[in-house]
């Protein structure tokens, strides 16, 4: 079955640096790749996504990157503010034919945007 | 985001008990699921249901039922507790015939079993 890494597990950056957080998948078959983002107590909420006919999107602040040949794909936040620390979760799945495959998620990553 | 709830927000209970978490929506989404969530493991899917009369397993279903009494309501028991099904749990909705894949989370159910 399908596997996604990512790392790093933490990240620390100072205010106004960029982030990169990177995840890597298993399965070939894979083509939706969407972001999660969990502030502190609160539910874990879509942010941005990513389907393999696209090698790059981007949402203000935020963008996504995918090589489908390596079989990864990496989160990108510029301009980091305090908000934007959170617990971050990628996730992978094969959606064919209107069918859509369970998210496989990976273990998260920490950002912490120091002041 | 208030169309998904889960009660109770928070319980503690002793090994070897029955416990029921609830999920409700009322988004009208076909498909939910059960999610657990443990420190530097990330979200561990449980359960999901697409339908009423649609239950599968997921990743980790081990000591684990659930009940889809309606649309609406999706329900994970814990027979026979134990100290590692300790862990915040997520309830979950998607309807990718309209909101395509995204998946929307309930609050969580913070689960301590002593």
């Amino acid at each position: 079955g399908e596997n996604v890494e990512q790392h790093p597990s933490t990240l620390s950056v100072q205010e106004g640096d960029s982030a990169v957080i990177k995840c890597t998948y298993s399965d070939s078959a894979s083509n939706y790749f969407p972001w999660y983002k969990q502030e502190l107590g609160k539910r874990p909420q879509l942010i941005i996504d990513i389907r393999s006919n696209v090698g790059e999107k981007k949402d203000q602040r935020i963008a996504v990157t995918l090589n489908k040949t390596a079989k990864h794909f990496s989160l990108h936040i510029t301009e980091t503010q305090p908000e934007d620390s959170a617990v971050y979760f990628c996730a992978a799945s094969i959606n064919a034919g209107g069918s859509q495959g369970n998210l496989i998620f990976g273990k998260g990553t920490k950002l912490s945007v120091k002041p | 985001d208030a169309d998904v709830t889960q009660t109770p927000r928070n319980r503690i209970t002793k090994t070897g008990k029955r416990i029921m978490l609830e999920c409700s929506q009322t988004k009208g989404h076909d498909r939910m699921y059960w999610y657990r969530q443990d420190p530097g493991l990330g979200l561990r899917l449980i359960y999901y249901s697409f339908d009423v009369k649609d239950i599968n397993k997921g990743e980790i279903s081990d000591g684990y039922s659930v009940s889809r009494q309606a649309q609406a309501k999706f329900s994970l028991s814990l027979e026979s507790a134990i100290p590692n099904q300790t862990a915040l749990y997520f309830c979950a909705t998607s309807d990718p015939l309209r909101e395509q894949e995204t998946q929307y989370f309930g609050p969580g159910t913070r689960l301590l079993v002593l």
